[in-house]
């Protein structure tokens, strides 16, 4: 089946550092999304990205999507204590399975003042 | 806008008894709505699609008879899970798609932590 695969699982910086994550999918997606979880909490949704090689922007946050929309990545610049927690890709497959989202392992970042 | 709720928060049960679990959108409609679960630093499993009207559907090795499903309206979906055992404490989350929207966001409840003694 659908497997996404991300890396890596811990990622732990000072804070001002750039911190990435990088997601894979073992088949073509329509849609990539990212979410964010903090501590104790449940995920947020973050960004949908749709179109092969798209880059979108959020603040300190830039997303991309590969060309052949099988892989993705969050990159932060000058991270902050506030960007703490873990970061999820989920990928929803070409084929229409009615929304149904893949989760990947998750990059649990910790950020040290 | 997009929220979505779940009841209870956290549950505590005996080994044997059944827990249900309620997830509503709040100010959407959702036709579609999903059940995942979390272990501790793990990511989320999707357990199951929940349809409006119609029968859930399961992921592989996911029993359908011991996690029922019901989504009998647009804004309700339920989780029961049956004869619960230690191995089933776990964080259970569910999602909802605006039916409304054309995008496929998921929006999150905020979990149900259940522990089973």
């Amino acid at each position: 089946g659908q497997q996404v695969m991300q890396i890596p699982q811990y990622q732990h910086v000072q804070e001002g550092e750039d911190f990435t994550t990088y997601c894979n999918s073992s088949t073509t997606l329509s849609n990539i999304q990212w979410y964010k979880q903090r501590p104790g909490g449940h995920p947020v949704f973050l960004i949908q990205l749709v179109k092969s090689g798209e880059v979108k922007k959020q603040k300190r946050l830039t997303f991309q999507f590969g060309e052949a929309k099988k892989n993705s990545s969050l990159h932060i610049t000058a991270t902050q204590t506030t960007d703490v927690g873990t970061y999820f890709c989920a990928g929803s497959s070409a084929y229409n399975q009615g929304g149904k989202l893949i989760f990947g392992q998750g990059t649990e970042l910790s950020v040290k003042p | 806008g997009a929220v979505v709720s779940q009841h209870p928060s956290w549950v505590i049960c005996k080994s044997g008894t059944s827990v249900k679990i309620e997830c509503r959108s709040l100010d959407f409609q959702a036709t579609t709505m999903f059940w995942y679960r979390q272990f501790p630093k793990q990511s989320l499993m999707l357990m199951a699609t929940s349809n409006e009207g119609s029968k859930a559907t399961y992921e592989q090795g996911v029993e359908k008879d011991k996690f029922l499903i019901n989504h009998a309206s647009l804004t309700l979906s339920t989780l029961t899970v049956t004869s619960a055992h230690p191995e089933d404490s776990s964080f259970y989350i569910c999602s909802a798609i605006n039916s409304g929207r054309a995008r496929n966001e998921q929006y999150f409840g905020p979990g149900t932590r259940l522990t089973v003694t």
